[in-house]
């Protein structure tokens, strides 16, 4: 059982649009920065949203991340089938004193 | 460009100790501001966060893994390793090793490597 809670999986097809959501709590999400992580098919993690909104250099503008309260969300617009990954939110608890993940959402692109 | 590169036993038998070591090369961990993670990903599941140590050996661990884990650093290698004691076959897992922040952002992964436990 993740600290964090994502929808296990989302879809939608190319062009469109689609949210991600990652629920928490006051000692992770509410109380600190947010980090969104694509893992295309048998690769490694990498990171798509630090800070809650800034996306690392190389990152499309199609990509974007917001955070309200102990919530957080990941958007991404003009969906391409290479999007077709899963997605990880990730940040720090200040109670377990431990960075925690959420379960993960598989993105398909239909 | 910073790079990171895992090595260690693929196959380890249960109840003995897991013991991976990651390369940091493109930069020093001495020299750093950032911690330094291990990560695992047990095949078809999510991401667990493990642990992670900062040049100076302060360490974070997972409270569900505390009893079993240390993560330690070699500044003059450039490498920091991780090693579990005690696995069982719930440990095996494509294991990562990460840069990491103050916000527990993680900028920069190593490829994984499989290590199987075997009962």
């Amino acid at each position: 059982q993740s600290v964090l809670t994502q929808p296990p999986s989302v879809s939608a097809a190319p062009g469109q649009k689609v949210t991600i959501s990652c629920s928490g709590g006051s000692s992770n999400i509410w109380s600190n920065y947010v980090s969104w992580y694509q893992q295309l098919p048998g690769t490694a993690p990498k990171l798509l949203i630090y800070d809650n909104n800034k996306r690392p250099s190389g990152i499309p503008d199609r990509f974007s991340g917001s955070k309200s309260g102990t919530s957080a969300t990941l958007g991404i617009t003009g969906l391409q089938t290479g999007d077709e990954a899963d997605y990880y939110c990730g940040t720090w608890d200040t109670s377990l004193s431990a960075a925690v993940f959420g379960g993960g959402t598989r993105l398909t692109v239909l | 460009q910073l790079q990171l590169e895992e090595s260690g036993p693929g196959l380890v038998k249960a109840s003995e100790t897991l013991s991976l070591t990651c390369s940091v090369s493109g930069g020093s961990i001495s020299g750093s501001t950032y911690y330094w993670a291990w990560i695992r990903q047990p095949p078809g599941k999510g991401l667990e966060w493990i642990g992670s140590i900062y040049n100076s050996g302060t360490t974070y661990y997972n409270p569900s893994l505390k009893s079993r884990v240390s993560i330690s650093v070699d500044t003059s290698k450039d490498q920091f390793s991780l090693n579990l004691i005690s696995v069982t076959t719930a440990d095996t897992a494509v294991y990562y090793c990460a840069r990491e922040d103050s916000n527990a952002l993680k900028d920069s992964w190593g490829q994984g490597t499989l290590v199987t436990v075997s009962s």
